[in-house]
């Protein structure tokens, strides 16, 4: 079975400091993506970062970043200099065929 | 950009009611989705078309069907609604079937039964 956790239902980080979501997953397939999605309050789902699983080379994009760890199928986020804009629910997704998702990690920024 | 629109944001409807959940995209985009997100539970697929008038079940398909005439539009009908299918309800698209393609959503539509 595919499935998704993330362990930290909320966390905090103060405005400027680095924080990083945790995310594991369960999988028997050797090809897949993962990705990361924010989901600020106004609901919007918005793509953080993806990364496939074939690729050793963590992706970044500007601030946030990945460490991909495939062995032990987990692929938690970092967020560096967070701003007051990150806060929001983050969900990390794992695609095979079908899009699995995590339960979500609420981000609190503060100022 | 791809735009997915869902028709509600907000929708407040009886027990019994027939309720239907409009979603469009305009990217012509093969696959569509409807997501189903409650605290704690992350999303769950309840229902996906790959093409227009093909659906399949998703992971909680029970008390829901979906109907998709057209390419662009992508509904989900809750036959009879129940308190249990409050919820928020997403509609998401994609391209294809390539792995990378990740899924574009809508605002959402936040539905209380009553």
């Amino acid at each position: 079975a595919q499935t998704v956790t993330q362990s930290q239902p909320e966390m905090s980080v103060q405005e400027a400091e680095t924080v990083t979501l945790s995310c594991t997953y369960d999988t028997s397939e050797s090809d897949y993506y993962l990705f990361w999605y924010k989901q600020p309050p106004s609901r919007q789902m918005i793509l953080v970062i993806r990364q496939e699983a074939y690729k050793q080379q963590n992706a970044t994009e500007n601030r946030f970043s990945v460490n991909f760890q495939k062995a032990a199928k987990s692929f938690s986020l970092k967020i560096s200099d967070s701003q007051l804009g990150d806060a929001a629910m983050y969900f990390c997704a794992h695609n095979f065929n079908k899009f699995y998702f995590g339960s979500g990690t609420k981000l609190n920024v503060k100022p | 950009d791809v735009k997915v629109t869902q028709s509600s944001r907000y929708l407040v409807k009886r027990t019994g009611e027939k309720v239907f959940l409009e979603c469009v995209q305009d990217m012509d985009h093969e696959n569509m989705f409807w997501y189903r997100q409650d605290p704690g539970l992350g999303l769950r697929l309840i229902y996906f078309s790959y093409d227009v008038k093909m659906k399949e079940k998703g992971d909680i398909p029970e008390g829901y069907s979906v109907s998709r005439e057209k390419k662009e539009r992508f509904s989900l009908i809750l036959e009879s609604a129940s308190t249990n299918q409050t919820s928020m309800y997403l509609c998401a698209s994609t391209p294809g079937t390539g792995r990378n393609s990740p899924l574009h959503f809508g605002n959402g539509t936040r539905l209380t039964v009553t």
